[in-house]
């Protein structure tokens, strides 16, 4: 299965900034897809990603709030903008080669 | 559409026995996979083991097995001889084996496992 690097692997941001989250796949992958958690809660697709198109966007998830960057087959970026408390959560990637493989997380706090 | 359905909060468990953690799920989609992850306190997802809908005989990788019921729509996680470092949240999900919703996971409440000594 793939192996993937996501970082950083937590943060501590002020309300009102971003925080870029990025993942590297150790292989070519079509479909990125990046996921949150929120406190005690499940996991929750935000979007889906693929290189030289735009993400889509699962219900109440919008582009200005979780812009997404996929510039080749092996990589990818989250921007949480504009944060407030509220996006405090678990920030995961995955893809699916040979498997569903997730990264290994960003736990973001917004203070 | 997909959902799945955890129904134990929490679960505990004494070192060495046997414990089942129940999932049922509810899916339009003709061919699927159900999946279980294990999340320790770190938050990183750690795939455990796979069903795929048209797989005859229930899955097994080392101490955990799938207990899939597929007229039930039942796909129960049976961990054998538990230990402690199997305390963990531990999560079913499900996806569309192909097609357009391919790679996209549908996850449920999860459950937490606490293994006593």
């Amino acid at each position: 299965s793939a192996v993937i690097s996501q970082k950083p692997s937590r943060d501590i941001c002020q309300r009102g900034t971003s925080l870029t989250i990025q993942c590297q796949v150790d292989s070519q992958v079509t479909m990125m897809f990046w996921y949150r958690q929120q406190p005690g809660q499940s996991l929750t697709l935000i979007a889906t990603a693929n290189q030289g198109s735009e993400a889509t966007y699962e219900s109440g998830f919008v582009i200005d709030k979780f812009p997404i960057s996929r510039p080749n087959l092996t990589f990818s970026t989250l921007t949480v903008s504009n944060m407030s408390p509220e996006d405090s959560s678990i920030y995961l990637c995955s893809v699916t080669r040979d498997g569903y493989t997730f990264g290994s997380g960003t736990r973001l706090t917004v203070v | 559409a997909q959902k799945i359905t955890q129904t134990q909060p929490g679960m505990f468990v004494q070192e060495k026995e046997a414990v089942t953690l129940d999932c049922t799920y509810d899916t339009s989609d003709q061919s699927y996979g159900l999946f279980w992850y294990k999340q320790p306190s770190s938050g990183e997802m750690i795939f455990l083991i796979y069903q795929g809908s048209y797989d005859e005989q229930n899955a097994t990788e080392g101490r955990y097995s799938l207990n899939f019921q597929k007229a039930r729509k039942s796909a129960n996680l049976v961990i054998s001889a538990s230990q402690l470092g199997d305390s963990a949240m531990y999560f079913c999900a499900t996806g569309n084996a192909g097609g357009t919703s391919y790679g996209k996971l549908t996850f449920g409440q999860g459950t937490i496992l606490t293994v006593h000594p």
